[in-house]
């Protein structure tokens, strides 16, 4: 298995721009995560799918952040409009649904806002 | 309410000397626990996890950890430590019910020295 897939590796945009992250989680699992990674604040727990369908989005920033799961295959996450505090390393992870399974987590995509 | 305290921010040790990273963990019950290695520029990857089978748990690359209930800690230790252990480390712990609720510790970052 190719693991968690995550695009793009690097996003460099302007503040007030619109973007995508993009994430192919391994086939089979049927929960998805998004996490996003600072120095500050370490990882945090943006959002959490169970078959498809979002559970728990407590830790989306504000309304300029929202993600989709259409299908068990692709999960997006968007920002729109951009800020530079939002320049973080964003982590999709997957895994089986389970008390005891561990995630499986993509390489991330770093954004940049300037 | 659960937590998991990492004790060192920052570990230097020698190439063949033994690796010690420190986790404490705080819970109501006997929790599952994870660590997660991450290398530059990667996602994280699963070094072990304990789930209330053996205390001592073997993971990859030489990695073992320790479940002591009375001190309720989870070191992580390796005998021998090689260049490219170097990476930053994450105690996790599993809130019960809560799996997609993971606990981060703030992370320990593992320098080895030639």
């Amino acid at each position: 298995d190719a693991g968690v897939i995550q695009s793009p590796r690097h996003e460099v945009t302007e503040m007030g721009q619109e973007v995508t992250l993009r994430c192919k989680p391994i086939s089979g699992h049927n929960s998805l995560f998004w996490y996003r990674q600072t120095m500050m604040r370490g990882l945090e727990l943006l959002i959490y799918f169970n078959n498809n369908v979002p559970i728990d989005d407590s830790g989306m920033p504000e309304d300029r952040f929202s993600a989709k799961m259409p299908n068990a295959s692709f999960s997006t996450l968007k920002i729109q409009p951009s800020e530079p505090r939002d320049s973080a390393v964003y982590f999709c992870a997957s895994s089986p649904m389970g008390q005891d399974s561990p995630l499986h987590f993509g390489n991330g995509t770093r954004l940049t806002v300037t | 309410a659960q937590s998991v305290t990492q004790l060192d921010s920052h570990v230097s040790v020698s190439e063949g000397t033994p690796v010690l990273l420190r986790c404490n963990y705080s819970s109501s019950y006997s929790p599952s626990l994870f660590w997660y290695v991450q290398h530059p520029n990667k996602g994280l990857q699963l070094l072990l996890k304990y789930t209330s089978a053996a205390t001592l748990v073997k993971g990859i690359n030489g990695f073992e950890a320790e479940f002591k209930k009375s001190e309720t800690s989870f070191h992580l230790t390796k005998p021998s430590a090689h260049m490219s252990d170097a990476a930053e480390y994450f105690c996790v712990v599993v809130p019960w019910g809560g799996y997609n609720k993971l606990i981060f510790g703030a992370g320990t970052r593992l320098a080895v020295h030639p």
